[in-house]
């Protein structure tokens, strides 16, 4: 059956450091998503991605944040310059078009700290 | 603000014990409401999507009804194996944005 992928599956870092968190979204999906959840506290939505842009992005989602399709695969979340604060899971998505758009699909998960 | 909140926070059941678990919202425009499973350290597992009020989706011992208002997920007598946070999400009306809910954590002992 098909997924989604994420890697890495942890990642720790510096304050400052930036970070890329990668995923690989099912092949026929068109519709990309990042959510974050801090531990112990509910998911939220950052980021939708349709057509090669943001279609959608909340205000957690400011300058430092960043995402990418590189390659047609991957689909990319980049922290500037990570704070403590955004230590949290990280949770990546697709949906495919038509009809079941929004039945997502969420990967492992990467979760983030920030030392 | 558009808001989504899910009680009780936590559940404790028996095997066979059915019960349901809620979830109410406030929105200026429901273009859909989804509940997803999450097992501790995992990603969220899409249950069912509901459009309308009156609207009903079933699967296994799981059933998910629709008001104007809130929706209830019932959990029809339940095995250990559907101990997991049962999660909330809307998405309103001009966005692609997804709201979700704290969750319940349900515990069904055997």
């Amino acid at each position: 059956e098909p997924e989604v992928t994420q890697t890495p599956s942890h990642q720790v870092t510096q304050m400052g450091q930036e970070v890329i968190l990668r995923c690989v979204p099912i092949s026929n999906h068109l519709y990309f998503y990042w959510y974050r959840q801090i531990l112990g506290q509910k998911v939220e939505f950052l980021v939708s991605f349709y057509n090669n842009e943001i279609s959608e992005k909340s205000e957690i989602f400011d300058d430092q944040f960043s995402v990418e399709r590189p390659d047609g695969s991957n689909f990319t979340l980049k922290i500037r310059s990570t704070k403590l604060e955004d230590s949290a899971m990280y949770f990546c998505a697709s949906s495919e078009a038509g009809t079941n758009y929004n039945e997502q699909f969420f990967g492992p998960g990467t979760r983030l700290t920030v030392l | 603000e558009d808001q989504v909140t899910q009680s009780p926070e936590a559940l404790r059941l028996q095997e066979g014990e059915s019960s349901s678990l809620n979830c109410s919202y406030t929105v200026s425009g429901l273009r859909g409401l989804f509940w997803y499973r999450q097992d501790p350290g995992k990603g969220p597992e899409f249950l069912f999507t509901l459009y309308s009020a009156g609207e009903e989706k079933e699967k296994e011992r799981l059933k998910a009804t629709l008001t104007k208002k809130e929706s209830f997920l019932h959990i029809t007598a339940p095995k250990p194996e559907d101990s997991a946070t049962y999660l909330c999400a809307v998405r309103t009306s001009g966005t692609y944005k997804y709201i979700f809910g704290t969750g319940t954590r349900l515990k069904v002992l055997a």
